[in-house]
């Protein structure tokens, strides 16, 4: 079984700031990693996804998360931030099987501020 | 194509009380799943479908049923509801395999009171 712990549940920003949202995730097998965004009232949508290759994947909306096998993590980050952006975060992680489920973390809601 | 869709989009239920909430899809996805949301538990899997006729649990099935008898829904019943499942449902989607998006629909609000 797979889980994922995101370590902060809210991280306030202002506005054109940098942002990391972090995750960390645990499994004893190779797995894949997502990022999804939720608005407000909304369903969630796929940000980015890491399957293989390149660690550090490029997303939507200009950000992007690279993963680090080693400190089992997969960073969300963008350069710099719009009022937009305010949403909840949710990163999740599958193993390798086709039927696999995700399974997500607890979500960190980022608020941006002017 | 209209995605993934739910209905209704809010229910407030009584204790004891049954309903369904509906999920459909117009992509011809044969997985499908639904995900209850709570403050600060992030999204839990209840159950899934890897097509039409095949069903299994998730992390938190208990008090909820589904069946698949067509590729396009998927509906989640609570045969007797408790307050403990007021909650955000969510159903989703995706071709097969994990590496696909899985797409999510708007969601449903229900209130038990």
């Amino acid at each position: 079984a797979q889980s994922v712990t995101q370590l902060d549940s809210q991280v306030p920003v202002f506005e054109e700031a940098p942002v990391e949202l972090r995750c960390n995730y645990s499994s004893s097998v190779s797995v894949y990693l997502f990022w999804y965004v939720q608005y407000p009232n909304q369903g969630l949508q796929l940000l980015l996804k890491y399957l293989s290759g390149s660690t550090l994947v490029k997303g939507i909306n200009g950000f992007e998360a690279e993963f680090n096998k080693s400190q089992t993590s997969f960073h969300l980050r963008k350069p710099s931030v719009h009022i937009s952006d305010t949403a909840e975060y949710f990163c999740a992680v599958s193993d390798k099987r086709g039927y696999s489920t995700l399974t997500f973390g607890k979500g960190t809601m980022l608020l941006v501020s002017p | 194509n209209a995605g993934v869709t739910q209905t209704p989009k809010f229910q407030v239920l009584k204790t004891g009380q049954s309903m369904t909430l509906q999920c459909a899809q117009d992509m011809n996805h044969e997985y499908m799943s639904w995900y209850r949301q709570d403050p600060g538990m992030g999204l839990r899997l209840i159950h899934y479908s890897v097509g039409a006729g095949i069903t299994d649990q998730g992390e938190v099935p208990n008090g909820y049923n589904v069946s698949r008898s067509t590729t396009e829904d998927f509906p989640l019943r609570l045969l007797s509801a408790a307050p403990s499942q007021t909650s955000v449902y969510f159903c989703a989607s995706r071709v097969t395999p994990i590496t696909d998006t899985q797409y999510f629909g708007p969601g449903t609000r229900l209130t038990v009171l």
